[in-house]
This record gives structure tokens, C-alpha cells and sequence, in this order.
């Protein structure tokens, strides 16, 4: 069984402070794929990021970084100078090889003005 | 603009009553997803298809019901069976299911209500 941890229930951070939202997994899959969503008020879930377990290299786009960190099971998701449009609901899930999305319970960010 | 629908946004269901939930997406996808949202959790898969004529159940499959008889759509009904359908029920699809690595496109959810 596949399992994923975002312990972070609710985070409120001011404007342009930096943010990091935790992400841990548990799987026994040597292949297995990381990803990232984001589910704004209006409740569709955006893509982000997906991650392969073989690329352990971390990812920049725009104020938005990713760590994965494999002997740590982690792969959190750090926004740089949050922006008011950054709150939302941020969700981390797994597939592995049942194939099927393992989404963690949310983390829900709130950017303050 | 390619996407996904999903209709309609809000539904009522009265007691012992079957429900069906709208999905349709033009992203010429091969595989197909429903997802149950309770608050303050994650999304749970219902059912899935990988292909036309074929679907699977997912997690908390009982007291719902899919179809995939086109390749555009996946409805899903909520019947009478399922004793507790509030919630806020989510589309998704992606090109192919078969890898689990294609990222999934979700729709805006249904939310739905108890009368």
C-alpha cells in the first residue's frame, strides 16, 4: 500500500514571505511518480509538477521549487515571495504501480496582504 | 479550449433517489477518473477507465455506478446504495493510464447534496 503524509493542515503567511509546504511518502515501488496540484477556490485541481523516483535533481519555475529528497521520503514545495493568488489548497500525491493517484489530505495556504 | 466538463455544479438528491454526474472532455484522453472530496481530505478514486468499454473500481467504489461508452465521456451515478453522496465529486482524465505518470486534467466538480 502506497501512503501520503502532508502534515500541515493550514498555513497563513503575509505577502512576499517564503512558504514550505511538506510533503512525505510512503511506497515500496522502486518506480514511482511524484506530483504536485493545486486546488483554488473555485475547485479544480491544477497540475504543477510531476517527479520520477530516478531524477532526484530539484526544480525551479518562477517563484515556485520543489526538493525531492528520496532517503528522506519527501517532496516538499517551497513558494518564494507568496503572492495573495498563491492561496489555495496544495496537494501531493503518488502513483506507483497499482497505477492510481495516492493524494495526501491537503495542505491549505492562506497569503495574507 | 480543450478541457473537461463537468456538470452539473451543484445537484440535490432526494432519498432513495439515483443521480447521474456529467463528464466530457475534448483532450482526446484514453484514460478516465472519478474522485470523491469529503472536507478537509484528499481526493479518494471511485472508479477509473483506461479505454473505451472498460473501467475498474477504485477505493470506495460501492454505491456508485460509471459507464465509458464513448471515449468524451464518463458519466457516474450516484445510486440510493451510496448512504452518505454528500460531497464534492471531481473529473479527471489523462492521456493514457497505463503508466500511472501521465498527469491527470480535473474538471470543476459537482457538488453534491442531500435533500
Amino acid at each position: 500500500a502506497q501512503k501520503v503524509t502532508q502534515a500541515q493542515t493550514e498555513i497563513s503567511v503575509v505577502e512576499k514571505e517564503d512558504v514550505t509546504l511538506d510533503c512525505v511518502y510512503e511506497t515500496r515501488d522502486t518506480t514511482y511518480y511524484l506530483f504536485w496540484y493545486k486546488q483554488p477556490p473555485s475547485g479544480e485541481l491544477v497540475f504543477l509538477i510531476r517527479r520520477n523516483s530516478f531524477d532526484e535533481q530539484n526544480e525551479i519555475s518562477g517563484r515556485y521549487s520543489w526538493n525531492f529528497q528520496k532517503s528522506t521520503s519527501s517532496f516538499n514545495f517551497t513558494i518564494t515571495a507568496s503572492q495573495v493568488v498563491d492561496s489555495a489548497v496544495y496537494f501531493c500525491a503518488l502513483s506507483g504501480s497499482a497505477r492510481q493517484l495516492t493524494f495526501g489530505s491537503g495542505t491549505q495556504l492562506t497569503v495574507l496582504p | 479550449d480543450g478541457g473537461i466538463t463537468q456538470s452539473p455544479k451543484y445537484l440535490f438528491r432526494k432519498e432513495g433517489q439515483n443521480v447521474t454526474l456529467s463528464c466530457e472532455q475534448n483532450l482526446n484522453h484514453d484514460a478516465m477518473y472519478w474522485y470523491r472530496q469529503d472536507p478537509g481530505q484528499g481526493l479518494r478514486l471511485i472508479y477509473y477507465s483506461q479505454i473505451v468499454n472498460d473501467f475498474q473500481k477504485g477505493d470506495i467504489a460501492e454505491g456508485y455506478s460509471v459507464s465509458r461508452e464513448k471515449k468524451e465521456s464518463f458519466p457516474l451515478t450516484v445510486t440510493s446504495a451510496q448512504k452518505n453522496p454528500t460531497a464534492f465529486y471531481l473529473c479527471a482524465s489523462s492521456l493514457t493510464g497505463v503508466e500511472g505518470n501521465q498527469p491527470q486534467h480535473f474538471g470543476d466538480g459537482t457538488r453534491l447534496s442531500i435533500l
